[in-house]
């Protein structure tokens, strides 16, 4: 499979826990992003990397959050003592860098916090 | 804000007729795309149009750019059921994309 994977596709968590979710982008794309998503919403902007760099972060990750690429490949995003209100779809996509490339999207983990 | 908003939130049209979806923004932008989204899955890249392009087209899809007024549109013919999804244009800024609310569309067999 050469798209973007993502695991799990589903968790299902209690307040307080802990979750890490990951991202493996198209081997060849240097960029890669984390949104998120409510029902009915737009994806939100989280953070992206170029390679293994962390280059911006939204004001939407709270210091509960952390995403690393550590070696310029996968990525993951872990959320720290989670609350109800993180319970979302998290979305991971790569694109090969710059403004002219779309996104090639994941099919997302969906986090459920009871 | 400086994401693209969709109009209207919700269309509903019968198969073979034809779709037409609108996105406004506010600043200044290098480029624009749509993306498709079928219900629970990932978001699927239709086409992108860069800020000196004033149409572009790939198959049923046409999109419309004008700077000026600071919109876009996204137009699908001959519509069919299987185009039931939510669509969202995305507007750059710095290298990454924001995404408005998009367009909800089903297509009645």
């Amino acid at each position: 499979d050469t798209g973007v994977s993502q695991d799990p596709r589903h968790k299902i968590t209690k307040r307080g826990q802990n979750v890490t979710f990951r991202c493996d982008p198209i081997s060849e794309h240097n960029r890669l992003y984390w949104y998120r998503q409510t029902l009915g919403q737009g994806p939100e902007f989280l953070t992206y990397f170029q390679n293994e760099a962390q280059l911006e972060k939204s004001r939407l990750l709270s210091d509960r959050f952390s995403a690393e690429r550590p070696k310029g490949s996968f990525s993951t995003l872990e959320i720290q003592r989670t609350e109800q209100g993180d319970s979302a779809m998290y979305l991971c996509a790569s694109s090969l860098g710059g403004i002219l490339y779309g996104y090639t999207f994941g099919s997302g983990t969906r986090l459920t916090v009871v | 804000s400086q994401q693209g908003e969709e109009d209207p939130q919700a269309l509903s049209i019968q198969e073979g007729e034809n779709a037409t979806m609108n996105c406004s923004y506010k600043t200044s932008i290098n480029n624009l795309q749509w993306y498709r989204q079928n219900s629970g899955r990932g978001l699927v890249h239709l086409i992108l149009i860069r800020s000196n392009e004033r149409e572009k087209h790939s198959g049923r899809l046409r999109v419309t750019l004008d700077t000026s007024k600071k919109s876009s549109s996204l137009l699908i013919t001959a519509s069919r059921a299987a185009d039931t999804a939510s669509y969202f244009c995305a507007v750059d800024n710095f290298n990454k994309f924001y995404f408005g609310s998009g367009t909800k569309l089903n297509v009645k067999p």
